[in-house]
């Protein structure tokens, strides 16, 4: 089925331990996001593309990078966890008109203890 | 400034209508969109209006848009148990950025 593929679904990490959180879309979209949700405050965005080779940062950047070799494979990398990474994540995408909106994966649920 | 406002919670008799409120602050906004979240699920697009509408039909959905208030309201006409879930909405900002309300939980009660 064509959309957004996130994984993976579940992870529990360490504090200090690195992981990648990956995330394919098959639509052929240009522009790619990450969001993290937390209770009471919506979505967040951490980190965007709008083409392969050319990210750049969101509202809650610090703790993570990002890169887009391919315009399907946008992995967001968290590099040494905190327990304030403790979230949902979502990676979304869409066309270049934007007039359809954001298609999102299904998300991954990270714990850091 | 990029705030999206949005009550909380919605308890809503099955049957009945419900009515979920949002405003937001960037009168730039080209289009503003409901999202719905079911339990453990992503964000699926509902419906989304351009700027220059007041209104938007489709099916039980019901988007009103008030401009001049920056007041954006999503009403979903007999609601069913299904309808339960998180309504979130967004307003996009400029090319790359959606920005979202907290959400409304939305409880669907026999």
């Amino acid at each position: 089925n064509a959309g957004v593929t996130q994984t993976p679904k579940f992870q529990v990490l360490k504090t200090g331990q690195s992981m990648t959180l990956q995330c394919a879309q098959d639509m052929n979209h240009e522009y790619m996001s990450w969001y993290r949700q937390d209770p009471g405050m919506g979505l967040r965005l951490i980190h965007y593309s709008v083409g392969a080779g050319i990210t750049d940062q969101g509202e809650v950047p610090n703790g993570y990078n990002v890169s887009r070799s391919t315009t399907e494979d946008f992995p967001l990398r968290l590099l040494s966890a905190a327990p304030s990474q403790t979230s949902v994540y979502f990676c979304a995408s869409r066309d270049s008109t934007g007039r359809a909106g954001y298609t999102f994966g299904s998300g991954t649920r990270l714990t850091v203890v | 400034g990029e705030d999206v406002e949005q009550s909380l919670f919605l308890s809503v008799r099955e049957g009945d209508s419900s009515v979920i409120n949002c405003t937001y602050t960037d009168s730039s906004s080209t289009y503003l969109y409901w999202y719905k979240q079911e339990p453990g699920a992503g964000l699926q697009l509902l419906t989304y209006i351009f700027s220059n509408m007041d209104m938007k039909q489709d099916q039980r959905l019901t988007v009103l848009l008030n401009k001049k208030d920056k007041h954006l309201s999503l009403r979903i006409a007999d609601t069913q148990t299904g309808d339960s879930a998180i309504y979130f909405c967004a307003e996009k900002t400029n090319d790359y950025k959606l920005s979202f309300g907290a959400g409304t939980t939305v409880t669907v009660r026999a």
